[in-house]
């Protein structure tokens, strides 16, 4: 089945350790995003990348880096830069618009937990 | 710079009665809309989706939404809740040109009454 894995599911590191969140997906997407969920925030989008070997930042890019090095993987890495890494991390992908199949298809996330 | 607005965070309805989930867009072009529903510490799942073609857009579970262009509007309703609706809703927005950011609203927690 196509689909968005992230793994994995529940990460815990410890404060100013880097840490690395992976996504890969098989749907032949060219674009991918990373979002990150707080609680009453919405999402909120980190980096982006509409093709491979380019990303863009997103609203919220500080502390975070990402690679586009094949189409299929999209990983985000957490530095200790980031000031309160905790929470919600969401992965993407999508086909560009327009057309009657766009839409953003979604991972299961994965929950880190710095302490 | 395109945007979306949800009213209300907390919304409670009881079981067999409407709902009713409020979004307002921003956009300087035409967008294409989404309602995502999301359970607990899962992703986001597509409810349904407005991409220019018919103003009532139906989607799954028996939900559907209305594009208002005079309104800016993108409400998702329900004639009658079922338990097994409680979750958080999200409405988002895309432009069909430029850079293809989607941009969410800070989501709708919908409670469902017994």
């Amino acid at each position: 089945d196509g689909g968005i894995t992230q793994s994995p599911k529940y990460l815990f590191r410890k404060e100013g350790q880097n840490v690395t969140l992976s996504c890969e997906q098989n749907l032949n997407h060219d674009a991918m995003y990373w979002y990150r969920q707080d609680p009453g925030q919405g999402l909120r989008l980190i980096y982006y990348s509409q093709i491979v070997n380019d990303f863009q930042k997103g609203d919220i890019a500080e502390g975070y880096s990402v690679s586009r090095e094949k189409k299929e993987s999209f990983p985000l890495t957490v530095t200790s830069a980031q000031k309160n890494p905790t929470a919600f991390y969401l992965c993407a992908s999508s086909t560009p618009p327009p057309g009657d199949n766009t839409e953003a298809f979604f991972g299961q996330g994965t929950r880190l937990t710095v302490v | 710079a395109q945007s979306v607005t949800q009213l209300g965070s907390h919304v409670s309805v009881s079981e067999g009665a409407l709902v009713l989930l409020r979004c307002n867009y921003s956009s300087s072009v035409p967008p294409y809309l989404f309602w995502y529903v999301q359970y607990p510490n899962q992703g986001l799942q597509l409810l349904l989706k407005y991409t220019s073609a018919a103003t009532l857009v139906k989607g799954i579970n028996g939900f559907e939404a209305e594009f208002k262009k005079s309104e800016t509007s993108f409400h998702l309703t329900k004639p009658s809740a079922h338990m097994s609706d409680a979750a958080e809703y999200f409405c988002a927005v895309v432009l069909i040109s430029g850079t293809y950011k989607y941009i969410f609203g800070t989501g709708t927690r919908l409670k469902v009454l017994a």
